[in-house]
């Protein structure tokens, strides 16, 4: 299974953009990318996806290198809410993710 | 908004005991997921469905065991509850396609003493 590294913590001002990286040099072909968060107590949700072309959505961008061998989650405005592990998952689809142990982001008020 | 339960929310127990954590969605999805996660650690995958009576071990060796006899139910159940038991228990589902996310439950805590 191709793994991901992440740092295992990050810190972030309230308001501010936040830039949550993510390394996959052993990405194949028909592995998306996902991310996923896990607020304190809660169970994971799901954040986005994406195979080969940057994606927005309500939550969060998803910006892909070109030769897929990285990526980075980008929150537009941190918010207190956001402090939570994020988690960059490779697999085809979303049967049998192999969670990391993501990204502690703390957020400072 | 997922609909996926799971009950009960924490639970402390004596060792020996036989206990069944619960996990149900109303969303009519085919594949269910549990996995087990100590804290501030990974979530490791120990049991998955593809439907009715399908269930399979996951990447984790687990002394439970799980059941699917109805779509929206999928039962966890530790025969003979011991110590090294002690973790978090998370449910997750996810509808039958070609990508669909996984939604997940809010996990059991369990304690065993």
């Amino acid at each position: 299974d191709a793994k991901t590294t992440q740092p295992n913590s990050m810190e972030s001002n309230e308001e501010e953009p936040v830039h949550l990286p993510c390394n996959h040099s052993t990405i194949s072909g028909t592995d998306y990318i996902h991310w996923y968060r896990q607020l304190p107590s809660q169970g994971p949700e799901y954040v986005i996806h994406g195979l080969t072309s940057n994606v927005n959505n309500r939550m969060a961008s998803l910006a892909i290198a070109e030769d897929r061998k990285s990526s980075t989650l980008i929150l537009h405005r941190a918010t207190l809410r956001d402090a939570a592990v994020y988690y960059c998952i490779l697999g085809a689809g979303a049967n049998n993710l192999f969670f990391g142990t993501g990204t502690r982001l703390t957020v400072i008020p | 908004e997922a609909d996926i339960y799971q009950t009960p929310r924490y639970l402390v127990i004596g060792t020996g005991k036989k206990i069944t954590l619960e996990c149900s969605q109303t969303m009519g999805h085919d594949k269910m997921y549990w996995y087990q996660q100590d804290p501030g650690m990974e979530l490791h995958l120990i049991h998955y469905s593809y439907g009715v009576n399908s269930t399979e071990k996951g990447d984790l060796s687990s002394e439970s065991t799980v059941s699917r006899i109805r779509t929206e139910h999928f039962p966890l159940t530790l025969e003979s509850a011991r110590p090294s038991h002690t973790s978090q228990y998370l449910c997750a589902s996810v509808p039958s396609g070609t990508y669909n996310e996984q939604f997940f439950g809010p996990g059991t805590r369990l304690t065993v003493l």
